[in-house]
């Protein structure tokens, strides 16, 4: 059975504040995905990674950064919090064969205050 | 970046009833997803499409890739009241690398 985890599933945090979203896969997936998801806009992707210390920039890198040592592993980065990132964060991973089906964690609500 | 249109934005239907929603776009597909997303929680997958004219059932579900690979469908069958929650449509584009394309959403609610 696929599973993606995420650290937390509510975190608070004050403007300024480091912030660290961790998510894992167990399927041996390559790639990985980081997308907020706010009411009217959907999902948006922030950064992916197609392999170890590998990743590319999605639609709304601005403000974030992402960390992949481990291929099971793929790491959000807010390096100063602020208000406008308050959303829900979900993290997803595919194979890179031809099915791409993304499977997503269960998702991490985060509020800056 | 480019977005798919999925209709409607919302449902309101009563216990029984089926339901229908679809996804369209101008660009060509090679890959249609169907996630449910219930409140506070990560999207789920339903049903995966693989190839143009593919129909596909899960339980009371039923989705296709279109013909011309620039739309799908989903169908539900007998609504329950656990059908509630969100719809997202995702696709991957003809020639694309690995980002999916996510429609907005379609909003379900079902009242018994």
């Amino acid at each position: 059975d696929v599973k993606v985890t995420q650290s937390s599933r509510y975190l608070v945090k004050r403007t300024g504040e480091k912030v660290f979203l961790e998510c894992v896969q167990d399927m041996d997936h390559e790639n990985m995905f980081w997308y907020r998801q706010d009411p009217g806009l959907g999902l948006r992707l922030i950064y992916f990674s197609y392999d170890v210390k590998m990743k590319e920039k999605g639609d709304i890198p601005e403000g974030y950064s992402v960390s992949r040592e481990k291929k099971e592993r793929f790491s959000l980065i807010l390096e100063s919090a602020s208000t406008n990132q308050t959303s829900m964060y979900l993290c997803a991973s595919s194979t890179t064969g031809g099915r791409k089906t993304q499977y997503f964690g269960p998702g991490t609500r985060l509020l800056v205050l | 970046g480019q977005q798919l249109n999925q209709s409607p934005q919302s449902m309101f239907i009563q216990e029984g009833e089926d339901v229908s929603m679809n996804c369209t776009s101008s660009s060509i597909f090679n890959t249609w997803l169907w996630y449910k997303q219930d409140p506070g929680e990560g999207p789920v997958l339903l049903i995966a499409l693989y190839k143009a004219g593919e129909l596909t059932s899960n339980g009371r579900l039923t989705a296709q890739f279109g013909i011309t690979r620039k739309d799908s469908f989903l169908n539900i069958s007998a609504s329950i009241p656990s059908d509630v929650g969100i719809y997202f449509c995702a696709g991957q584009l003809r020639f694309s690398g690995t980002a999916l394309i996510f429609g907005k959403g379609t909003t379900l609610s079902v009242s018994s």
